[in-house]
C-alpha cells in the first residue's frame, strides 16, 4: 500500500486568514482527489486533479497538483467558519485498484 | 434523491455476535466499496466491488465479508465481531463508466459500530 502524507494534521485559525494544507507521496500519482468531511457525515468530493501542474479553483479554494504529480496543495483564501471540517486527499497510483486516503487535516475556523 | 444509505447508523454489540451493516445506493452505480475510519489512521478500504458478483479485498479485509448479489446493495458482514472492529464505517459508490482512479466516490453517512 502506498503512503500518502497530509499536513498539518490539525489547524485552527481565525476567520479571514489564509491557509494551505498539503498532500505528499514518494510515488507518482495517476490522479488525486480532495474531499471535505463534516461531523456525522461522509466525505464529499471537492475536486479531482489529473495533470501535473494543474490548478483548479472552487470559489475561495485553490487546488494545485505538483508538476511531478507527487504532491498537491489546497489553499483557502479568507477562511470562513463554514470551511471548518476534515479535509482528505485521496490518491491513485498506476497499477493500483482504487484510491488511498490520507489521514486528513482537521481545520477549525474560529469566528 | 440520489444517495447511499447505510443501516444501522449506530450499533453497540458484543464480541462474537454476528452482525450485518447494509448499504444501498439508488444511482445505478457499478462500483461500491466499504471503508473504516479510525482516529490517527484515516479512511482504510475493507472490500470493494466492481460490479454484481465481483468483489475484492481492500487494505484491511480481515474479519469482514461482503456480497454483491444485486447492483444496488453491498452489505458488510462481521461474522464474529471483536473489539478491534470498533470503528466508523462508510459505504461508497461510484458512477458507471467512471475510472476507479478518478471517479467521484459518493459516501453514505456512516455507521458507528462499538463492539464490547
Amino acid at each position: 500500500t502506498q503512503l500518502l502524507e497530509q499536513s498539518p494534521q490539525f489547524l485552527s485559525i481565525q476567520e479571514g486568514e489564509n491557509l494551505t494544507v498539503y498532500c505528499n507521496s514518494s510515488s507518482v500519482f495517476s490522479s488525486l482527489q480532495w474531499y471535505r468531511q463534516e461531523p456525522g457525515e461522509g466525505p464529499v468530493l471537492l475536486v479531482t486533479v489529473v495533470t501535473g501542474g494543474e490548478v483548479k479553483k472552487l470559489k475561495r479554494l485553490t487546488f494545485q497538483f505538483g508538476d511531478a504529480r507527487k504532491d498537491s496543495s489546497l489553499h483557502i483564501t479568507a477562511a470562513q467558519p463554514g470551511d471548518t471540517g476534515l479535509y482528505l486527499c485521496a490518491g491513485a497510483w498506476l497499477g493500483a485498484d482504487g484510491l488511498t486516503f490520507g489521514k486528513g487535516t482537521h481545520l477549525i475556523i474560529q469566528p | 434523491e440520489a444517495q447511499v444509505t447505510q443501516n444501522p447508523r449506530y450499533l453497540i454489540t458484543v464480541t462474537g455476535k454476528k452482525l450485518t451493516v447494509t448499504c444501498s445506493q439508488n444511482m445505478n452505480h457499478e462500483y461500491m466499496s466499504w471503508y473504516r475510519q479510525d482516529p490517527g489512521l484515516g479512511l482504510r478500504q475493507i472490500y470493494y466491488s466492481m460490479n454484481v458478483e465481483v468483489t475484492d479485498k481492500g487494505d484491511v479485509p480481515e474479519g469482514y465479508k461482503v456480497s454483491r448479489k444485486e447492483k444496488r446493495n453491498f452489505p458488510l458482514i462481521l461474522e464474529s465481531p471483536s473489539p478491534n472492529q470498533t470503528s466508523l464505517y462508510f459505504c461508497a459508490s461510484s458512477p458507471p463508466g467512471a475510472s476507479v482512479d478518478t471517479g467521484e466516490l459518493f459516501f453514505g453517512e456512516g455507521s458507528r459500530l462499538t463492539v464490547l
